[in-house]
C-alpha cells in the first residue's frame, strides 16, 4: 500500500523557473492538502481540498496555484519561482470522518538558486 | 489562527515525564498531535475531538479542554525513541477540513 507519493523527493530551480510538484494517494481520502516547512516555522498550509472540485488558500497561498486533478492527485504549481520558496513540501491527505488522521508524504526537498 | 505550543523545548533523561501543551484562541473543534524526526514526516499520535475527551496510546496520552480551548500531550517514563518534534494541529471547523499547525516542540531524551 504506497500511501500519499510525492514526487520529486528533491529539485533544484533557478529563480523564475516554473514547476510542479506531484501528490497522489490511494486511500480513497477525500481531503488533500499541501504545506511547507521551514526551520522554526513548522507546517504552514499552502493550499487545501477539502473534497474532489474543491480548492482554498491556506496561510501561505502567495506564489502558488493547485489543482485537484482527480480525487487521487492534488498538485502544487510554482509558475515563477523565488529564493523565499526553498522549502520542504509535505503533500497529505485524509478520510472524509472528522476524527480521521493525515498522511503524510514524504516530502519533497526544494532549492530556488 | 494559528495554535501556540509550549514549551518551545524540552530536555529530559530516559524514564522522565514531560507535558507539552496547545492551546488556540478560538473555539476549536479538533485537536492532532504529531511526532516528527529529523529528515521524516510527521507521523500521528492520536486525534481528540471537541468534548473534552482524553485518550492514552501507551505512555502516551493527551486530553481536550474545551472551557480552555487547550489540549495537552502527556508523555509518561520516556523512552530515547520519544525524541523528535512534536506538533499540535486545529481544526476550527469540521465541515472545512482546514489543519493548522503550531510551531512544534522539540523533545529530546537522552540516556
Amino acid at each position: 500500500n504506497a500511501g500519499v507519493t510525492q514526487t520529486p523527493k528533491f529539485q533544484v530551480l533557478k529563480t523564475g523557473q516554473s514547476m510542479t510538484l506531484q501528490c497522489a494517494q490511494d486511500m480513497n481520502h477525500n481531503s488533500m492538502y499541501w504545506y511547507r516547512q521551514d526551520p522554526g516555522m513548522g507546517l504552514r498550509l499552502i493550499y487545501y481540498s477539502a473534497s474532489e472540485g474543491t480548492t482554498d488558500k491556506g496561510e501561505v497561498p502567495n506564489g502558488y496555484n493547485v489543482s485537484r486533478l482527480n480525487k487521487r492527485e492534488f498538485s502544487l504549481r510554482l509558475e515563477s519561482a523565488a529564493p523565499s520558496q526553498t522549502s520542504v513540501y509535505f503533500c497529505a491527505s485524509r478520510a472524509g470522518q472528522s476524527n480521521s488522521p493525515l498522511h503524510f508524504g514524504n516530502g519533497t526537498r526544494l532549492t530556488v538558486t | 489562527q494559528q495554535p501556540v505550543q509550549s514549551p518551545q523545548a524540552v530536555i529530559l533523561r530516559e524514564g522522565e515525564d514531560a507535558v507539552i501543551n496547545c492551546s488556540s484562541s478560538k473555539a476549536l473543534y479538533s485537536v492532532h498531535w504529531y511526532r516528527q524526526k529529523h529528515g521524516e514526516a510527521p507521523v500521528f499520535l492520536m486525534i481528540l475531538l471537541k468534548g473534552g475527551e482524553q485518550k492514552g496510546h501507551d505512555k502516551i496520552s493527551a486530553s481536550f479542554n474545551e472551557k480552555k480551548q487547550q489540549s495537552s500531550l502527556y508523555l509518561t517514563a520516556s523512552q530515547l525513541s520519544y525524541s523528535g518534534t512534536y506538533f499540535c494541529g486545529t481544526e476550527m471547523d469540521g465541515n472545512n477540513r482546514k489543519l493548522i499547525w503550531g510551531l512544534g516542540t522539540s523533545l529530546a531524551v537522552n540516556p
